[in-house]
């Protein structure tokens, strides 16, 4: 079964608003999740990886202040895509490890994000 | 760093037939290999993975075979059926700091015509 759930699975926003992406863990606790983002027929470009209780790292290239994270708690972690742009249109997935730190990844099942 | 790369980027094959689908990396550090399965609109899923200590690994109609020396992991389908049909991403593992980083293929699209 589903391993994590990802909310909303789509979305349109308009230029210069806000749009928040839960990512969920079930039935699991994650101290670590990752978030992907992909272009249309590309590849997956991590852009952070989010830490229970502590702060995002991010990839470089990647602005924090444009995509906040935040992992408050062992089940739940959230992306907010701030002051959105078209060029921030994409597919954003989640994922997580479960066991072993090299552990292969489980993704969600992501959210597409179009911004008008 | 570690640089993955995948072949074909597409690939079409008839109902029954086999399909493979290939990846070489440049870092022979990288220890563990994935192969996912991403169907449109949603999340990419495992489908098979082997570590480096094992040459090949089969499951059903799916099997991975590693080549340490070459540096090249390669996906076989066999018998494929239309619901085969996906985008197919490679991915090597490797230590990076305290953690791993997993190193994605640029991916295949797979079409399998009845």
């Amino acid at each position: 079964g589903a391993v994590v759930s990802q909310h909303p699975s789509w979305v349109i926003c308009k230029s210069g608003t806000s749009v928040k992406i839960e990512c969920r863990s079930l039935d699991f606790q994650a101290t670590t999740m990752f978030w992907y983002r992909q272009f249309p027929k590309q590849s997956l470009m991590l852009m952070a990886t989010s830490n229970e209780g502590s702060k995002a790292t991010y990839e470089q290239g990647v602005e924090k202040d444009k995509f906040l994270i935040n992992h408050a708690s062992l089940t739940l972690s959230t992306l907010t895509v701030t002051s959105a742009h078209p060029e921030d249109s994409s597919f954003y997935i989640c994922s997580v490890r479960i066991g072993a730190i090299n552990s292969p990844l489980h993704f969600g099942n992501g959210t597409r994000l179009t911004v008008t | 760093g570690e640089n993955v790369e995948q072949h074909p980027s597409t690939l079409s094959v008839q109902e029954g037939d086999s399909a493979v689908i290939k990846c070489t990396y440049s870092d022979s550090a990288s220890n563990y290999f994935h192969w996912y399965k991403q169907e449109l609109g949603k999340g990419p899923q495992l489908i098979i993975d082997i570590r480096s200590n094992v040459g090949e690994k089969k499951d059903q109609r799916i099997a991975v075979t590693l080549n340490k020396t070459a540096k090249h992991f390669s996906l076989h389908i066999t018998e494929t059926q239309p619901e085969d049909s996906a985008v197919y991403f490679c991915a090597a593992s490797i230590l990076q700091g305290s953690g791993y980083a997993l190193n994605f293929g640029k991916g295949t699209s797979l079409l399998v015509t009845p």
